[in-house]
């Protein structure tokens, strides 16, 4: 079946240093959709980026993601971490359009220090 | 805009007892979900409905049912609740198609 592999659980960096968290994903589909979505403390979880077209960098809030189908990834980045990223984030997938069933990864909790 | 209410916010059981949480929402979407959130598993689902009276099931369908009466409502029933189930359980809805999820705020499950 399908499958989505965040490998860090927990990541700890310094404000301003970059982000990147790791998502990974398997299919047997060609026209995945890739989600990457945010969930902060006391809040519901809700969407940063989602993207199918394979090689086009995507980008919100500050973020930003590449669907890159022939390695199977969609990692997350940005620049410059600031304290208010401290969240915990999720890749997600939809296998194919018309499956309405999305895929979650583990999650990736993202702490940023001072 | 719209919303999604989940209740109740806390849900407190004893161990082998029939539970039921409810989820409406207002956007007029198709798709409603259930999911289980544990620490370190990440969003797991029990159940999906792609409209009203539809029910597919999950990965983690086992020990769950789940009812889709009218399209704003999904209800999900703990069978008979387990310790090793304290969780909380998301509620989510989306339109049909590449479309995002809304999520509700959660129903925080204790088993005594």
């Amino acid at each position: 079946g399908d499958s989505v592999t965040q490998k860090e659980g927990l990541v700890t960096l310094t404000e301003g240093l970059p982000v990147m968290l790791n998502c990974t994903y398997q299919t047997i589909y060609s026209n995945a959709f890739l989600f990457w979505y945010v969930h902060y403390l006391n809040e519901s979880p809700r969407l940063l980026l989602k993207s199918s077209t394979d090689n086009k960098r995507t980008e919100h809030q500050g973020f930003h993601a590449t669907l890159h189908k022939s390695s199977s990834s969609f990692h997350l980045q940005k620049s410059s971490a600031q304290l208010s990223d401290s969240a915990l984030y999720y890749c997600a997938l939809r296998a194919n359009y018309g499956n309405e069933k999305i895929t979650f990864g583990a999650g990736t909790k993202l702490t940023i220090k001072p | 805009g719209g919303i999604i209410t989940q209740t109740p916010k806390f849900l407190i059981g004893q161990e082998g007892q029939k539970l039921t949480l409810k989820c409406q929402q207002n956007f007029n979407h198709d798709t409603m979900y259930w999911y289980r959130q544990d620490s370190g598993k990440g969003l797991r689902l029990i159940y999906y409905s792609i409209t009203e009276n539809d029910l597919q099931k999950g990965d983690l369908s086992e020990g769950y049912d789940a009812s889709r009466e009218k399209k704003s409502s999904f209800s999900l029933t703990v069978t008979s609740a387990q310790k090793n189930e304290m969780a909380v359980f998301l509620c989510a809805s989306s339109s049909r198609g590449l479309a995002e999820q809304f999520f509700g705020p959660g129903t925080r499950l204790t088993v005594l």
